[in-house]
């Protein structure tokens, strides 16, 4: 079974603070996303990576940046956390850009 | 119009009834289609993937359109469990992965 996990599930930040989100995949996945999701806006890719140390802006990467060290390992990072990024953010991970995609929990940030 | 298009819902029916919802894209050339389902809270799990020439898992029925551009899911004698969240992902091909696109969803609610 394919495993995504995301390094919290509830998380509470200041406006101007800098949050990372870890997510974390066990299937040797190239490929791995970071989405938001907010009510009535569905899941919006935020960025995604094709391999290691390799990324492609999605459709609203402004306020946010990604780093990918390692395969398994997909960081999203709010430099300047601001109240409009809160939202549940999910991570996935495909094998090929045209499969299924395998999310994580997903982590609710909420920033005041 | 937007690139991906469900119908919010809530579609609300009783148990044992047939229910059936399509998702409209706006990109001709799209290559790969999916449903996913969301229950509350929880991350999207892949449900089917739509071929060209339709597909059957059970009492869930997919089928792609693409003279229309929709794709549709179809649940037969609907369960209490079916009760969710229906995304369509459209992913235009195969150098667009940043192009991966969500449709925000049609809810569904069986009622007893």
């Amino acid at each position: 079974d394919v495993k995504v996990t995301q390094s919290s599930r509830y998380l509470v930040k200041r406006t101007g603070e800098k949050v990372f989100l870890e997510c974390v995949q066990d299937m040797d996945h190239e490929n791995m996303f970071w989405y938001r999701q907010d009510p009535g806006l569905g899941l919006r890719l935020i960025y995604f990576s094709y391999d290691v140390k390799m990324k492609e802006k999605g459709d609203i990467p402004e306020g946010y940046s990604v780093s990918r060290e390692k395969k398994e390992r997909f960081s999203l990072i709010l430099e300047s956390a601001s109240t409009n990024q809160t939202s549940m953010y999910l991570c996935a991970s495909s094998l090929g850009v045209l499969e299924t995609q395998y999310f994580g929990p997903g982590t609710r940030l909420l920033v005041l | 119009r937007k690139e991906v298009e469900q119908d919010p819902g809530p579609f609300n029916v009783p148990e044992g009834a047939t229910v059936a919802f399509n998702c409209t894209y706006s990109n001709s050339a799209s290559q790969s289609f999916f449903w996913y389902r969301q229950d509350c809270r929880k991350e999207p799990k892949l449900l089917m993937s739509v071929y060209s020439s339709g597909n059957e898992d059970g009492r869930f029925t997919a089928q792609l359109n693409r003279a229309s551009q929709y794709i549709s899911l179809l649940i037969r004698d609907s369960k209490l469990s079916d009760s969710a969240t229906y995304l369509c992902v459209v992913i235009p091909g195969y150098s667009s992965a940043s192009k991966i696109i969500f449709g925000s969803g049609t809810r569904l609610s069986i009622r007893p």
